[in-house]
């Protein structure tokens, strides 16, 4: 299993661009990088996964270099209630078996 | 759909009670898991299953019991509560494909005495 490293908090304002990198040094070639959100007393919640380059959907971006060393995880003009937790994980997606959550990093945006 | 459905809520037990905490999911996924998150930590992975009748250990399975006799449901029975189980206990399944899109539940929070 691949080993990430996340900052163990960020802050921010609203409306501004939050960037939350994570290390997977020893990343292997089928893994997936993915993103999840928690927010305080609910379970984690899915919010982006991928292999390379750039992913967007509707709630953030992911950016993966070529090396794939590390992803960042970007959410645009952020607003209180993106105030949550934020987790990376790394791990072939389709036959993973035991998928493990780091610390995470805590977001906190203020007004 | 209903998702994933975890009970009870919550739940207080005294050290050395037993008790099974219930998860289901109605979206016919293959994989699903038990995973604990103590105050202000990550979570940690208990007991997963990759389907019915096949389980497997994660990173903190002692003192827990799992079983997978039907696709649906995936109990996990505490044997001997202690007070260093207290934590909220968190449900999650995921598709054969696509394990890493994990469907959470809504958590139990298990305090020991």
């Amino acid at each position: 299993l691949a080993k990430t490293t996340q900052p163990i908090s960020m802050d921010s304002y609203e409306g501004q661009e939050v960037n939350i990198t994570c290390s997977h040094n020893n990343i292997a070639t089928n893994d997936y990088i993915t993103w999840y959100q928690q927010f305080p007393s609910q379970g984690p919640r899915f919010i982006i996964q991928g292999y390379k380059t750039k992913v967007t959907n509707e709630v953030a971006s992911l950016f993966i270099p070529a090396d794939r060393k590390s992803s960042t995880l970007s959410l645009p003009r952020v607003s209180l209630s993106d105030t949550a937790v934020y987790y990376c994980l790394v791990g072939f997606y389709s036959s993973a078996s035991k998928i493990i959550f780091g610390s995470g990093t805590r977001l906190s945006i203020r007004p | 759909n209903a998702g994933v459905t975890q009970t009870p809520k919550f739940q207080v037990l005294k050290t050395g009670q037993s008790m099974t905490l219930q998860c289901a999911q109605d979206m016919n996924h293959e994989y699903m898991s038990w995973y604990r998150q103590d105050p202000g930590m990550g979570l940690r992975l208990i007991h997963y299953s990759v389907g019915a009748g096949i389980t497997d250990q994660g990173e903190v399975p002692n003192g827990y019991n799992v079983s997978r006799s039907t696709t649906e449901d995936f109990p996990l029975r505490l044997l001997s509560a202690a007070p260093s189980q207290t934590s909220v206990y968190f449900c999650a399944s995921s598709d054969e494909g696509q394990r890493y899109e994990q469907y959470f539940g809504p958590g139990t929070r298990l305090t020991v005495t």
